[in-house]
């Protein structure tokens, strides 16, 4: 059965410097990977994906996202954090099989940036 | 589109009354997934239809949980008895069976004294 960690229950960082959220599944197969922030009060909301092809996936509010199959990690990413960005944030997996299949979420991670 | 919409947005309940949560899905897509949240327990899958049918109901709690889909455009997330431990905010979320890209509403905290 598929899986998803996310080791840091908080990422806290500074108004300006870069941000990593980190991210390791585990799939059997191709894995498709999945990034979703959560701001208070609201519902889960896409930011990117990772289906196939470039190992470095380009999202919604400056975030990208980078796939590396032998660290079967997917650490979400941000050049100059903002303090807007501070949120809850999920990563979510499910196997690479032809029609549908559930999505796994990770137990998610509170970014808090400091202005 | 108005997106995924959830009533009521917030639920406050004494011990044993019925829940009844709603959702109204995104036009057009076919897949649709009720969810709780909870500090305990973070983000847990209750159950997803597809074509309004059920598909797997293997997250519901137990048996005072059930779920309807009678159109494309509702479902129902029903808790009778509540209790206390059912005190958590539910999600229901649509997506479209071509796409992986699930599309949440805003959530009902339901509260059970």
């Amino acid at each position: 059965a598929q899986s998803v960690a996310q080791p840091e229950d908080q990422v806290n960082v500074a108004e300006g410097n870069p941000l990593t959220v980190k991210c390791t599944y585990s799939v059997s197969g191709n894995p498709y990977l999945f990034w979703y922030v959560q701001y208070p009060n609201r519902g889960l909301q896409f930011l990117l994906k990772y289906i196939t092809g470039d190992n470095l996936v380009k999202g919604s509010y400056g975030f990208e996202a980078e796939f590396n199959k032998s660290q079967t990690s997917f650490h979400l990413k941000k050049p100059s954090a903002l303090v807007s960005d501070s949120a809850l944030y999920f990563c979510a997996v499910r196997e690479g099989k032809t029609g549908f299949q559930k999505l796994v979420f990770g137990t998610g991670t509170r970014l808090l940036v400091s202005p | 589109d108005a997106g995924v919409i959830q009533s009521p947005r917030h639920e406050v309940t004494e011990m044993g009354q019925e829940v009844t949560l709603r959702c109204k899905p995104i036009s057009g897509h076919d897949y649709l997934f009720w969810y709780r949240q909870t500090m305990m327990r973070g983000l847990e899958l209750l159950i997803y239809f597809n074509n309004n049918v059920p598909i797997d109901d293997s997250g519901m709690p137990e048996d005072r949980f059930s779920a309807k889909m009678p159109n494309a455009s509702f479902s129902t997330l029903k808790i009778q008895p509540s209790e206390p431990r059912d005190s958590a905010v539910y999600f229901c979320a649509s997506t479209a069976g071509t796409t992986d890209t699930q599309y949440f509403g805003p959530g009902t905290r339901l509260t059970v004294l």
